[in-house]
């Protein structure tokens, strides 16, 4: 059964650091791995697909890395700000049962002014 | 476009009551349809999702239930609600492609008591 992880559950850094958020899987039978921002109170926001085939992918300040055959994702924020305020969840899309993403139970991420 | 419509937005039930939420998209045909529980602490569930109209697939065994009436619309009900039943529910959409980007509504907030 897939079981995805992030670590860590919340973290709070000062405005402009650079940061990594982590996610892990335990099958690499994958199609894809998707992030996600979610606001409080609010749906998710898809902020970046990664195909099982691909090594990353950017957008903007962000990053998304995906090493498949350790079972890892990382999303590389840069230059943070207030703004990136928010939850962060990944999803895998497995191959067995693709119409079922697997969510991570998320990063609460504060950045402080 | 990609958007989602659910309402209401907030909802608050008494228990043994029962619950009609709605999920209306626009664009592409024929999409995946899917209903989705996030509860406090928990991380999100898969709950229905729809592959065409008529078309439910149960994922959890519970005193919900999905129907998709018409290709762009899916509706979750209850006839008497649990006060497990509390959470935000969203609704998602694909295109069915394993490869797809999955897009989520603005979700509904349901306090049950």
């Amino acid at each position: 059964k897939q079981e995805v992880t992030q670590i860590p559950a919340a973290l709070s850094v000062p405005e402009g650091e650079n940061l990594v958020l982590n996610c892990s899987f335990t099958d690499s039978a994958i199609y894809n791995l998707q992030w996600f921002r979610q606001d409080p109170g609010k749906g998710l926001t898809s902020l970046l697909l990664i195909q099982s085939s691909q090594r990353e992918q950017t957008s903007g300040r962000l990053n998304a890395s995906l090493d498949k055959s350790s079972g890892r994702s990382t999303l590389y924020i840069a230059a943070s700000q207030p703004g990136d305020s928010a939850t962060y969840l990944c999803a895998v899309r497995p191959i067995q049962g693709a119409q079922k993403l697997v969510f991570g139970q998320g990063t609460r991420l504060t950045i402080n002014p | 476009s990609q958007t989602i419509h659910q309402w209401p937005a907030t909802l608050v039930q008494p228990v043994g009551s029962p619950l009609s939420l709605e999920c209306t998209v626009e664009g592409t045909s024929n999409p995946n349809l899917y209903w989705y529980r996030q509860a406090a602490g928990r991380g999100l569930q898969l709950l229905f999702y729809s592959v065409g109209i008529g078309q439910i697939s149960s994922e959890v065994p519970q005193n919900l239930s999905a129907s998709r009436p018409q290709d762009r619309q899916f509706i979750l009900s209850s006839k008497k609600l649990l006060l497990s039943d509390s959470g935000f529910y969203l609704c998602a959409r694909d295109r069915g492609l394993s490869t797809d980007t999955q897009y989520f509504g603005p979700g509904t907030r349901l306090t049950v008591l």
